[in-house]
Formats: structure tokens, C-alpha cells, sequence
């Protein structure tokens, strides 16, 4: 059974600093990778989606990398902004039979300090 | 441009009541999905539908019931609430196997 391990569970960084945030799966046959954001009390937003067969997604200042064999996603944050804060959610698609539902981790609570 | 919608945002009912939860796209993607997000256990899948007529049991499916005899439309009902069924719920679509969108959520508390 898949599982989405996200470490760790809650992050804070002061304003500008550059940071990383990791996302883990045990089983490697995946179809994509989705990046997640959500606000409190809020519904969740799509970052970044990267294709098994890709290996980084960009967008503005965020960079999605996936490294399949190794079951690992990094989401990187480049020049933090308080306004970053909140929940980040990764999630895989299975690959095979299943038709397109998620399994998500529990996600890491970010903080970002002025 | 609206989207993916929910209704009710907000829903306080009963132990034993039915209750349903609607769920709209606008986007005619041919999947749909009713998650719940509770804290210690994130977000777990209830249902899916893969088309119109078409749908399947997710990870946590007793005690809920869906249907889909319209693409853009993926209610889900309680047909008897309960305390566990407190929960945040979440519907979402893609097309196909791709990005999944999600809705604003429906916070449901069963006294």
C-alpha cells in the first residue's frame, strides 16, 4: 500500500531564507506527483504537478523536483515571504489500475517569520 | 469562471439525519472526487467517479453513498450521520489523469 510521508511536520524559517521541504513514497510506480498548497481554514490550491517521466516542474519561485527510484519530492522555496505560510500537501497519483485518485501525506505547516 | 463550487460551505446536523453534500465543475473534466481531511489522518479519499454513471469506493466509503447522473455534478450523501462523519470534505475534478482541482470544502459537524 502506498504511503506519502512528509518531514518535517511543521517548519519556521525567517523571511528571505531559502528553503526545502521533503515529500517520501514507498512504492516507486507512480503516474505523477502533485505539490499542494492550503491556507487555514481554506481548500487546497495546485503548485506544481510533475509526470513520473519528468524530473523537475518550476514556477515562479517554486521548483518541484522528483526522483522516482528513490521514492522522494523536494519542493523548494526560493526567497521566502511570510506570505508563503501555510500548509504544503504532496500527493501521488498511482500508476496501474487505479484511475486517478491521490494519496496524500500529512504535509508540513510553514511558517514564515517577517 | 467558477470553477469547481460546493454547497453547503458550512452544515451542523443531527446523529442519524441524512444529509448531502453538493459538489459542481464547470470545467466538464470526467473525473470527480469527495475527499475528508481530519487532523492526525490528512486528506483520505471517500469516492471517486471516472464519467457520468461511473463510480468507485475510495479508501473510507462506509456510511456514504454518491451518484453521478450529470458530468458536472458529484453529490455526496450521509444517508445516517454520525460523530465520526465530523470532517472537512472536499470534492475535486481533473480531466483525465491529470491535475486534480479542488473546491473550497464543506466543514460538517454531526451533534
Amino acid at each position: 500500500k502506498q504511503e506519502v510521508t512528509q518531514i518535517p511536520a511543521a517548519l519556521s524559517v525567517p523571511e528571505g531564507e531559502n528553503l526545502v521541504l521533503n515529500c517520501s513514497f514507498t512504492d516507486s510506480a507512480i503516474y505523477n506527483l502533485q505539490w499542494f498548497r492550503q491556507d487555514p481554514g481554506k481548500g487546497l490550491t495546485s503548485l506544481l504537478l510533475i509526470q513520473s517521466s519528468q524530473r523537475e516542474q518550476t514556477s515562479g519561485r517554486l521548483n518541484a523536483s522528483l526522483d522516482k527510484s528513490s521514492g522522494r519530492s523536494t519542493l523548494y522555496i526560493a526567497a521566502s515571504q511570510p506570505g508563503d505560510s501555510a500548509t504544503y500537501l504532496c500527493a501521488v497519483k498511482e500508476g496501474g489500475g487505479s484511475q486517478g485518485n491521490l494519496i496524500f501525506g500529512k504535509g508540513t505547516k510553514l511558517s514564515v517569520k517577517p | 469562471d467558477a470553477g469547481i463550487t460546493q454547497s453547503p460551505r458550512y452544515k451542523i446536523t443531527e446523529t442519524g439525519r441524512q444529509v448531502t453534500l453538493m459538489c459542481h465543475q464547470t470545467w466538464s473534466h470526467s473525473y470527480m472526487f469527495w475527499y475528508r481531511q481530519d487532523l492526525g489522518h490528512g486528506l483520505r479519499l471517500i469516492y471517486y467517479s471516472a464519467a457520468a454513471d461511473i463510480t468507485d469506493k475510495g479508501e473510507v466509503p462506509d456510511g456514504y453513498v454518491v451518484s453521478r447522473s450529470k458530468t458536472e455534478n458529484f453529490p455526496l450523501t450521509l444517508e445516517s450521520a454520525t460523530r465520526s462523519q465530523t470532517s472537512v470534505y472536499f470534492c475535486a475534478s481533473s480531466a483525465m489523469r491529470d491535475e486534480q482541482y479542488f473546491g473550497p470544502g464543506t466543514r460538517l459537524t454531526v451533534t
